[in-house]
């Protein structure tokens, strides 16, 4: 089956660790996002890439980094850097050219303790 | 930047009543889309709307883009306990869509029996 799988589901954190969030998709796709989501907000766009080795700072970029080897993979990583790194981190990944769905992934939510 | 209102924030339905959200944006449309999240899950594609005056159905929902692409309705007829959940309205950041989306608060959805 194709799709988006983020690991793990749920990741907890002392402060001042980096941590890293696991993407993946076999979609053959070639944009893929990340997204962070709080109680009561929308979802905003932290990082994107259109292609391999290439990669944009979102809305909301500062204290994480990203990289894009692999067509099929693009890690997260959440630096200490990040003044609120708790919260819910959604992936996406959709066909680079013209208006297409975007395919999320289940999502892990990250907590520091 | 584009900002994404939807409309109401919260919402509580007997089951079998029809409901309408709402979602207005700040500037003029390239594409809407329409997703539904279910508490701590990843979000699922109900449908997405492109041209002004367009209107797509799926199952007992169906939703519209308004003709001067700033507003989309979405609309549940004869509401079903699996219809609970928060339902996100998301806009492409440019035309093309591959620099991701910008989404609407969301809004939460109960059915009551």
């Amino acid at each position: 089956d194709g799709g988006i799988t983020q690991s793990p589901k749920y990741l907890f954190r002392k402060e001042g660790q980096n941590v890293t969030l696991s993407c993946e998709q076999n979609l053959n796709h070639d944009a893929m996002y990340w997204y962070r989501q709080d109680p009561g907000q929308g979802l905003r766009l932290i990082y994107y890439s259109q292609i391999v080795n290439d990669f944009q700072k979102g809305d909301i970029a500062e204290g994480y980094s990203v990289s894009r080897e692999k067509k099929e993979s693009f890690p997260l990583t959440v630096t200490s850097a990040q003044k609120n790194p708790t919260a819910f981190y959604l992936c996406a990944s959709s066909p680079r050219t013209s208006l297409n769905e975007q395919f999320f992934g289940p999502g892990t939510r990250l907590t520091v303790l | 930047s584009q900002e994404l209102e939807q409309s109401p924030q919260s919402l509580i339905v007997q089951e079998g009543k029809n409901l309408t959200i709402n979602c207005t944006s700040s500037k003029t449309l390239y594409g809407l889309y329409w997703y539904k999240q279910k508490y701590g899950e990843g979000l699922i594609f109900l449908m997405m709307l492109q041209k002004g005056g367009e209107e797509k159905s799926h199952e007992k929902i169906t939703a519209k883009l308004d003709e001067k692409k700033q507003q989309s309705s979405l609309h549940i007829t004869a509401s079903q306990p699996s219809h609970a959940g928060i339902y996100l309205c998301g806009a492409p950041n440019s035309g093309g869509g591959a620099d991701g989306l910008t989404f609407g608060k969301g809004t939460h959805l109960i059915i009551q029996p």
